[in-house]
């Protein structure tokens, strides 16, 4: 069966620091991977979306960044942080038939 | 483009009271739909799903089918337990670029409180 990890699970981070979430899915092969950041309030926004290694999509302009270097693994960056990237950052994949799967989750807050 | 409208909520019921969670979507083709479920602190989960009209999608209780005339998804579960208190999220699914890629257009989510 396939698996979806994300870590860290928690992060706390100052103003301009770096930032490197990683994402790796077990038990497929070339899914689709995708970035979503949910604030206060339950929406989900979507980041970046990638059909493959070496291949990302930014669905909104933003301080962040997303890098696929191997199949099923999956990193969103930051150079510098803002307070306005805190947030709750889920990464997903998807088989052919379009549904997601979501991973636990890493709770960014900067400070 | 696509979208999504569920009742915001909060929904707050008793144990075993029934429950609807309203969804309709604006698409243009045969999108699929979904319902996920997000408990405190975690990801979301999919609850069920329907990739076709009059499809009924079905998981522990929960029930929505697809009714392509009213553009609806509407959730539903005869009894509710307080372990079924989370955010529920109404979805389809939007095909892109030919072949399987997909995107989820979400709605805003539902907040529900099941108090025993």
């Amino acid at each position: 069966s396939q698996t979806i990890h994300q870590w860290p699970a928690t992060l706390v981070q100052p103003v301009g620091s770096p930032l490197s979430l990683e994402c790796t899915v077990e038990g497929t092969s070339n899914p689709n991977l995708y970035w979503y950041r949910q604030a206060a309030g339950r929406g989900l926004q979507l980041l970046f979306y990638s059909v493959g290694i070496g291949q990302i999509s930014s669905e909104v302009p933003q301080n962040l960044s997303a890098s696929r270097p191997q199949d099923r693994q999956f990193i969103l960056s930051s150079k510098k942080l803002l307070l306005s990237d805190s947030g709750f950052y889920l990464c997903a994949w998807s088989p052919p038939s379009g549904e997601q799967y979501f991973g636990p989750g890493t709770r960014l807050t900067v400070l | 483009g696509n979208s999504v409208t569920q009742m915001e909520g909060p929904v707050t019921l008793s144990e075993e009271a029934f429950l609807t969670i309203n969804c309709t979507y604006t698409a243009t083709g045969y999108p699929s739909l979904f319902w996920y479920v997000q408990y405190p602190g975690e990801g979301l989960q999919l609850l069920l799903k329907a990739t076709k009209a009059d499809d009924k999608g079905s998981n522990k209780g929960f029930e929505a089918t697809y009714r392509k005339e009213t553009t609806s998804f509407h959730l539903e579960k005869g009894s509710v337990q307080v372990s079924d208190s989370a955010v529920y999220f109404c979805a389809l699914s939007d095909q892109w670029g030919g072949g399987s890629n997909y995107k989820l257009t979400f709605g805003k989510g539902t907040l529900l409180t099941v108090n025993p």
